[in-house]
């Protein structure tokens, strides 16, 4: 079965940067993009963008461009979401998601906190 | 970018009530690549609905979609107790992909 599994709760410091790692098995790491989707607390859904594993291209949202970094490790079948420059602002849980073009995105991570604080 | 609206924002119901949660978009969603993810507190999103009326795997019968350019609906056609949850819309047509705000739906 698909699983997406993404590493534990971070606290940063603001002005720091956090990597979040996201784990895929069950299906082909390279036959489908990686979203990366972001709620802050009692907030809605925000897009952050995709990465496509099989050629590392990616399509960041406009407003992360500059500051959010997506890779791929095709041999361990793993996703990464680096975030710079973090603020307050910036605390949200983080999901990562497989995307498909025509079915959106059908399984998700179940999350990883990120807390910025001083 | 595509504005999508949802409402109500909070929909009151009892189980075994009808629930209609509608989606509208500010410009025509292409070809239909309209989802809907349910989401209970703590919990990942779900994936619901895809392709404005089509139902993902593993999702119960009671659950449907319809629409299509700018107006979308989800229903719900007889409230379960774990069906009380928060519901987004999503377009995934045109980049940037966008999310509605959110209808809650809560115990009356």
């Amino acid at each position: 079965q698909v699983q997406l599994v993404q590493s534990g709760a971070e606290v940063k410091k603001p002005g720091a940067s956090v990597k979040v790692s996201c784990k895929a098995s069950g299906y082909t790491f390279t036959d489908y993009y990686m979203h990366w989707v972001r709620q802050a607390p009692g907030q809605g859904l925000e897009w952050m963008g995709w990465i496509n594993p099989n050629s590392g291209g990616t399509n960041y949202a406009q407003k992360f461009q500059g500051w959010v970094t997506m890779t791929g490790d095709t041999s361990i079948s793993t996703a990464y979401m680096e975030l710079s420059r973090l603020t307050s602002d910036d605390t949200a849980v983080y999901y990562c998601a497989r995307g498909e073009y025509r079915y959106g995105h059908d399984y998700w991570g179940q999350g990883t906190l990120v807390t910025v604080s001083s | 970018e595509i504005v999508l609206t949802q409402s109500p924002g909070t929909l009151s119901l009892s189980p075994g009530e009808r629930a209609t949660l509608s989606c509208r978009a500010s410009q025509s969603v292409s070809s239909s690549y309209l989802a809907w993810y349910q989401q209970k507190p703590g919990q990942a999103p779900r994936h619901l609905i895809y392709g404005a009326s089509s139902r993902a795997t593993g999702i119960p019968d009671r659950f449907s979609g319809s629409g299509s350019g700018t107006d979308f609906t989800l229903t719900i056609s007889r409230l379960e107790p774990e069906d009380f949850a928060v519901y987004y819309c999503q377009q995934y047509g045109s980049s940037p992909i966008t999310f509605g705000p959110g209808t809650k739906v809560d115990l009356k």
